[in-house]
């Protein structure tokens, strides 16, 4: 069974530093590009990074762009997203999700992690 | 960056069959995919690619696709789908974009 776990949530103040981590298991890890969606408290869904399974091929949305970090370590089957300088705005919910084999669809998603960013 | 146009909310009555649209330029080069999402629980895929299901989801889930506009189509909708609804495709650049959701009521 596929599933992914996020950890690593919390309460954080303005301009201070976080990082998510996401445990995978139930399927290849190193075979699979990973992603990181966030959903603000009563909004729609935003994409934030994806790492390529070899984890050299990198995007992050705009919006944080300079500010996070995607990262994975296939050996331990886990993903990570180191979030710096965080913002009010930041404030979310954090989902990994898989992408499916060799498209650009995410079939698999975590239960997510929140991150709260308030003085 | 793309993006992606969804209604805010839609309405249907029990067993009438109910469209869920998503517009915007990167249709026209990539296919959507379309997640639901129930409150408090984490996404699940319905549809991706050329109309395909996941295993687990119901035939009455279907999708299409035209020019700049894809739709999730629910046949027979059941109570239990009553959930908001996102779309969801990529841009030229590899980065991926959401539609805002659609709220689906069931009547």
């Amino acid at each position: 069974e596929v599933q992914l776990v996020e950890s690593g949530g919390g309460l954080v103040q303005p301009g201070g530093s976080l990082r998510l981590s996401c445990a995978a298991s139930g399927f290849y890890f190193q075979m699979y590009s990973m992603n990181w969606v966030r959903q603000a408290p009563g909004k729609g869904l935003e994409w934030v990074s994806y790492i390529g399974s070899g984890g050299r091929v990198i995007y992050y949305a705009d919006s944080v762009r300079g500010r996070f970090t995607i990262s994975r370590d296939n050996a331990k089957n886990s993903l990570y997203l180191q979030m710096n300088s965080l913002r009010a705005e930041d404030t979310a919910i954090y989902y990994c999700a898989r992408d499916i084999l060799d498209s650009y669809h995410f079939d698999y998603w975590g239960q997510g992690a929140l991150v709260t960013v308030s003085s | 960056s793309s993006e992606l146009t969804q209604d805010p909310a839609v309405s249907v009555a029990l067993g009438q069959t109910v469209m869920i649209t998503c517009q915007g330029d990167s249709l026209r080069s990539y296919y959507a995919s379309w997640y639901q999402q129930k409150p408090g629980q984490a996404p699940v895929l319905v549809i991706y690619g050329k109309n395909k299901r996941p295993s687990g989801i119901p035939d009455r889930f279907s999708g299409s696709s035209s020019g700049d506009t894809a739709s999730l189509i629910i046949t027979a909708p059941q109570a239990e789908d009553e959930a908001d609804y996102y779309c969801n495709s990529r841009d030229s650049s590899g980065n991926r974009v959401f539609g805002g959701g659609t709220k689906l009521t069931v009547l």
